[in-house]
């Protein structure tokens, strides 16, 4: 079995302030990783993911997110916030065995920009 | 290319009621799954159809069913609804072998 852990349920940022979203998880197989943010009365958006390759992984919106096997974490940082990045931040988790795409969701992060 | 299409983006039905909600994924996907998502429960699971197969399937009542249509076009009906299903239902397609999962704006479903 899966699981994610957001310990964050709501993190407070001054503007161009950087910010870390914590995600830790468990899994006894390998797995993917994600992160999705999720704006007011709207689905899902994926933001960054892990699949393979390089454990640093970038969006053009200045996004970043660091796997760490050895701690199990794949934590979501922006060394700069704007007013825009005001959503709620998930982080996902899917086996990394063929046929089990199921996504397992962390409770979310609201993330607040304060002007 | 269109992403994933939800109908309809809001619902309101009373207890007892049954509802159906659909899904159209994006074109080439044919895995579609379904999530539910309230304040309390956070995001989980219902199922994945792939290929008009159920492939997997979360933890929840048999009022809560689905199916996949040959163009990979999928529903979900819950039947006798209960207030506790009120809650935003996700659905995403993904293509096969690819784990990124796209997401539909979601059906928000209010159960009175």
């Amino acid at each position: 079995a899966q699981s994610v852990t957001q310990l964050d349920s709501q993190v407070p940022v001054f503007e161009e302030a950087p910010v870390e979203l914590r995600c830790n998880y468990s899994s006894s197989v390998s797995v993917y990783l994600f992160w999705y943010v999720q704006y007011p009365n709207q689905g899902l958006q994926l933001l960054l993911k892990y699949l393979s390759g390089s454990t640093l992984v970038k969006d053009i919106n200045g996004f970043e997110a660091e796997f760490n096997k050895s701690q199990t974490s794949f934590h979501l940082r922006k060394p700069s916030v704007h007013i825009s990045d005001t959503a709620e931040y998930f982080c996902a988790v899917s086996g990394g065995d063929f046929g089990n795409e199921k996504l397992t969701f962390g409770t979310g992060t609201r993330l607040t920009i304060i002007p | 290319k269109a992403g994933v299409t939800q109908t309809p983006r809001y619902l309101i039905k009373t207890r007892g009621q049954q509802v159906t909600l659909s899904c159209s994924p994006i074109s080439g996907h044919r895995s579609v799954s379904w999530y539910q998502q309230t304040p309390g429960q956070g995001l989980q699971f219902l199922f994945e159809y792939f290929s008009e197969t159920q492939r997997n399937k979360g933890n929840f009542p048999g009022r809560f069913s689905g199916r996949q249509f040959s163009n990979s076009r999928s529903e979900m009906n819950v039947s006798t609804l209960e207030l506790g299903d009120s809650a935003l239902y996700l659905c995403a397609s993904s293509l096969e072998g690819f784990h990124e999962q796209f997401f539909g704006p979601g059906t928000r479903l209010t159960v009175l």
